[in-house]
């Protein structure tokens, strides 16, 4: 199985900053990763697909860049309703895993 | 709008079977393949199944394989998880979620619409 592994695993951070998560791949998952957003007692929600790919209706400070093994989610200028947990998600293997996670939340 | 609502779920014993279920309403169930993905308490996403839209392929996460089987009834527009043998640490909160798949990104996929989840208590 490929490994998802997410860093850092939870930041503190004021509204306006700019944020960046990483996640590395254990093996060439070429373009294929995407990024969900998930708050506490709702659905998950996806951000990022194709690396960087903005999903309809997303926010454009949320962007996303990598291929390969190493890929990033960037927030421009972090609001209120960004806190929360974001995942990577690999779908280049038949077991489309997701990293450990990187809970965000307020400095 | 597309609804997604997971049901079946509870407390069981260790060694016991449950089977979920998930409704789909909104969108033409038959065309799309779906996931299961499930979140124990205090710890991150972990997806479990895939069964394409047709009901031929399937996947299931190595922490599940041989215990649990994704199946699918498009007459129904509903998804199903059969959990056989359930241990403590399948305790969770299971998500059904639809494959979207964009050709022109390369035939990239991405878990599109999710239910709001179903608990399964392993104790």
């Amino acid at each position: 199985d490929i490994q998802m592994t997410q860093s850092p695993s939870s930041l503190s951070a004021s509204v306006g900053d700019r944020v960046t998560i990483t996640c590395r791949a254990s093996q060439n998952v070429g373009k294929y990763l995407n990024w969900y957003q998930h708050k506490p007692g709702r659905a998950p929600k996806v951000l990022i697909y194709g690396a960087f790919n903005l999903v309809r209706g997303v926010p454009s400070r949320f962007s996303g860049s990598g291929s390969g093994t190493d890929f990033t989610l960037t927030i421009s200028r972090l609001q209120t309703e960004d806190f929360a947990t974001y995942y990577c998600q690999q779908t280049y293997s038949t077991s489309p895993g997701f990293g450990g996670g990187t809970k965000v939340d307020i400095k | 709008q597309v609804q997604l609502v997971e049901s079946g779920g509870g407390v069981v014993q260790p060694g016991r079977s449950l089977r979920l279920s998930c409704t789909a309403s909104g969108l033409t169930f038959g065309a799309y393949g779906m996931h299961w993905v499930r979140q124990a308490p205090g710890k991150g996403l972990e997806w479990v199944a895939f069964i394409s839209f047709d009901g031929n392929k399937r996947d299931h996460a190595a922490s599940v394989a041989g215990r649990f089987i994704v199946s699918r009834d498009n007459s129904k527009n509903t998804l199903y998880l059969q959990m056989n043998s359930l241990r403590r640490e399948d305790t969770a909160v299971y998500y059904c979620a639809t494959d979207e798949v964009v050709a022109a990104a390369e035939g990239a996929t991405y878990c599109d619409h999710w239910g709001h989840g179903t608990l399964i208590i392993v104790s």
